[in-house]
């Protein structure tokens, strides 16, 4: 079974100031690792993944993550936050052998950005 | 926008109704999958179809029952409706192939509430 941590439930952090999400996972076999993000009253969007090669992946608005196998995390981080940034972040993992690849959320991190 | 739609965007029932929930994919994808996300709480897998076949459950009791048609579009039947049943569904689609299942992408969800 794979499990998914999302060790902080709420970050608050100020408008230009950077932000990391922190993620960490378990799983006895090799994984893809997402971020999504929900924005209020929306469904999930893709935010970037990881299924192989390179350890650091990056999104088209400025976020950014690794892969770290030996610590088992996939953090998500950001060098300077804006207002629009405020939303719901979940990770998520999903083992591509198990045939179906279904997704493993953690419980969300909520990014709040002060003006 | 993920050209993955869901109907209706709202709902509310009372407890022992049936309810049908409607998803239809993004073009080019074959296989949809549907969560279940409670109020705080990440998305828990429900089941996927693919080839109009279910392919893979959750921990959710035989009254979720899913189709899908060979369009692939897809519904989501829950009966004996309960309380604890008021969640955000969502619906992501994606494709199958040979190599494995590819990235997932969520529709807006249909938020179901039980009184």
């Amino acid at each position: 079974a794979q499990s998914v941590t999302q060790l902080d439930s709420q970050v608050p952090v100020f408008e230009e100031a950077p932000v990391e999400l922190r993620c960490n996972y378990s799983s006895s076999v090799s994984v893809y690792l997402f971020w999504y993000v929900q924005y209020p009253n929306q469904g999930l969007q893709l935010l970037l993944k990881y299924l192989s090669g390179s350890t650091l992946v990056e999104s088209i608005n400025g976020f950014e993550a690794e892969f770290n196998k030996s610590q088992t995390s996939f953090h998500l981080r950001k060098p300077s936050v804006h207002i629009s940034d405020t939303a719901e972040y979940f990770c998520a993992v999903a083992n591509p052998n198990f045939g179906n690849e279904k997704l493993t959320f953690g419980t969300g991190t909520r990014l709040t950005i002060i003006p | 926008e993920t050209g993955v739609t869901q109907s209706p965007t709202h709902l509310i029932k009372t407890r022992g109704q049936q309810v049908t929930l409607r998803c239809s994919s993004q073009s080019g994808h074959n296989t949809v999958s549907w969560y279940q996300q409670a109020l705080g709480q990440g998305p828990q897998f429900i089941f996927q179809y693919y080839r109009e076949e279910e392919n893979g459950r959750g921990n959710f009791p035989p009254r979720f029952s899913g189709l899908q048609f060979p369009n692939y579009s897809s519904e989501l039947n829950v009966n004996a409706l309960e309380l604890d049943d008021s969640a955000l569904y969502l619906c992501a689609s994606s494709r199958m192939t040979s190599g494995g299942q590819e990235t997932q992408y969520f529709g807006p969800g249909t938020r179901l509430l039980v009184l």
